[in-house]
């Protein structure tokens, strides 16, 4: 089954407003990986979280991760149309291992 | 530095035949991965490999998936034959040697081969 949840699975917002996606998962994580995809792109890294209740911020993103490990936030403030994409979550579930666990994405789209 | 390349970037092929996909990961990573994205779905992880050895090919759907790595450095993908369902964009990425134990390193990805079985 599913093991990282991410919601919601698409987002329409009017530019200058604001963006969250979140992430959820049933087990401890051992970090939390943030990438985009930009319309026909690959995914491009973003952020690694790795400490419980680490907040980081790039410009206009702030990323968050639980206090319990279990989920994690990416939120844009005053959206812009290069913003447009879809940002998945990933996540290393097993302690050691190297594999990535990615979440459904949420594809944000922006109304100039 | 150049980045993560994949052969071809898109392949067009009919049910029962054959496609070999290919990917060149960045110069010194000895983590390759394969991951897959089927429309509408959440990308999946395929297999890993540290140099030539598979570390982990638990994601692979079944034995009409095989890949290589020969010699650490370029990996093929295989499916033979290929069925309606293995149609979806195939990533590869890859990572410089681990770092700390249970702390991901940055993956880097490839632009990936869309894949549509006819």
């Amino acid at each position: 089954g599913q093991q990282v949840m991410q919601i919601p699975q698409y987002q329409h917002v009017q530019e200058g407003e604001d963006f969250t996606t979140y992430c959820n998962s049933s087990t401890t994580l051992s970090n939390i990986q943030w990438y985009k995809q930009r319309p026909g792109g690959h995914p491009v890294f973003l952020i690694q979280l790795v400490k419980s209740g680490e907040v980081k911020k790039q410009k206009r993103l702030t990323f968050q991760f639980g206090e319990a490990k279990k989920n994690s936030s990416l939120h844009i403030t005053a959206t812009q149309t290069t913003d447009v994409g879809t940002y998945f979550c990933a996540a290393i579930i097993i302690q050691g291992a190297q594999k990535l666990v990615f979440g459904q994405g949420t594809r944000l789209t922006i109304n100039p | 530095e150049a980045g993560v390349t994949q052969f071809p970037s898109h392949s067009v092929i009919e049910k029962g035949q054959t496609v070999t996909l290919r990917c060149d990961p960045i110069s010194g990573h000895d983590n390759l991965y394969w991951y897959r994205r089927v429309m509408g779905k959440e990308i999946k992880f395929l297999l890993h490999f540290v140099k030539e050895s598979k570390q982990d090919e638990s994601g692979m759907p079944n034995n009409r998936f095989l890949a290589e790595r020969t010699g650490g450095t370029y990996s093929t993908l295989k499916v033979q034959p290929a069925e309606l369902e293995d149609s979806g964009v195939y990533f590869c990425a890859s990572s410089p040697p681990p770092g700390l134990a249970g702390v991901g390193d940055t993956q880097y990805f490839g632009p990936g081969t869309r894949l549509t079985v006819l």
